[in-house]
């Protein structure tokens, strides 16, 4: 089955910063789709980028952006001039191309520093 | 248009008891999904129905019945509530089950005592 790690309970960055969340996971499939979804107090789950393993071409949504490392089995994600609305927990998943069972990460609680 | 609605947002029962968790979607989707979300873990997947009428399991099933009532409302019930499945709910949603993206109701907050 597959897995998702995120090594990094917990993460701060200044206001304006930039950070970078981590994931790896594993998997014997060549095609499936990675997201990065955050989880504000309000406890509503959001996508924030997603990124199809068949694009070689790692995604960007404004300020968000990804290292996809297909071969290292690794997708981060990187926040650009960090805003305090950014402050939530976020949660990298993976999930099958032909499959409903999308398996997510532990999470990491990013704060934003004023 | 509401997306993902989700009832109750908040409950407490005592071990043994009954209940069904009702989630509702008004984007025309295919397919539903539930999840539970436990501390230090991230969501795992309950069951999911990839279209009306159909059910299957996800990666944690056991001590749940879910019902496709029909396009818009898929419930999940939990026939003898265990403290093991205090946990945070979630309701998503998707075109069909091809489609990458999920959409997520607010959850329901499952206190089993």
């Amino acid at each position: 089955a597959q897995t998702v790690t995120q090594s990094q309970p917990e993460m701060s960055v200044q206001e304006a910063e930039t950070v970078t969340l981590s994931c790896t996971y594993d998997t014997s499939e060549s095609d499936y789709y990675l997201f990065w979804y955050k989880q504000p107090p309000s406890r509503q789950m959001i996508l924030v980028i997603r990124q199809e393993a068949y694009k070689q071409q790692n995604a960007t949504e404004n300020r968000f952006s990804v290292n996809f490392q297909k071969a290292a089995k690794s997708f981060s994600l990187k926040i650009s001039d960090s805003q305090l609305g950014d402050a939530a927990m976020y949660f990298c998943a993976y999930r099958s191309y032909n499959n409903n069972d999308m398996r997510f990460g532990a999470g990491t609680r990013l704060t934003v520093k004023p | 248009n509401a997306g993902v609605t989700q009832t109750p947002k908040f409950q407490v029962l005592k071990t043994g008891q009954s209940m069904t968790l009702q989630c509702a979607q008004d984007m025309n989707h295919n397919s539903m999904y539930w999840y539970r979300q436990d501390p230090g873990m991230g969501l795992r997947l309950i069951y999911y129905s990839a279209s009306e009428g159909t059910t299957d399991k996800g990666e944690v099933p056991n001590g749940y019945n879910v019902s496709r009532l029909n396009k818009r409302e898929f419930s999940l019930r939990l026939e003898s509530a265990a403290p093991s499945q205090t946990s945070v709910y979630f309701c998503a949603s998707s075109r069909d089950r091809s489609s990458y993206e999920q959409y997520f109701g607010p959850g329901t907050r499952l206190t089993v005592t």
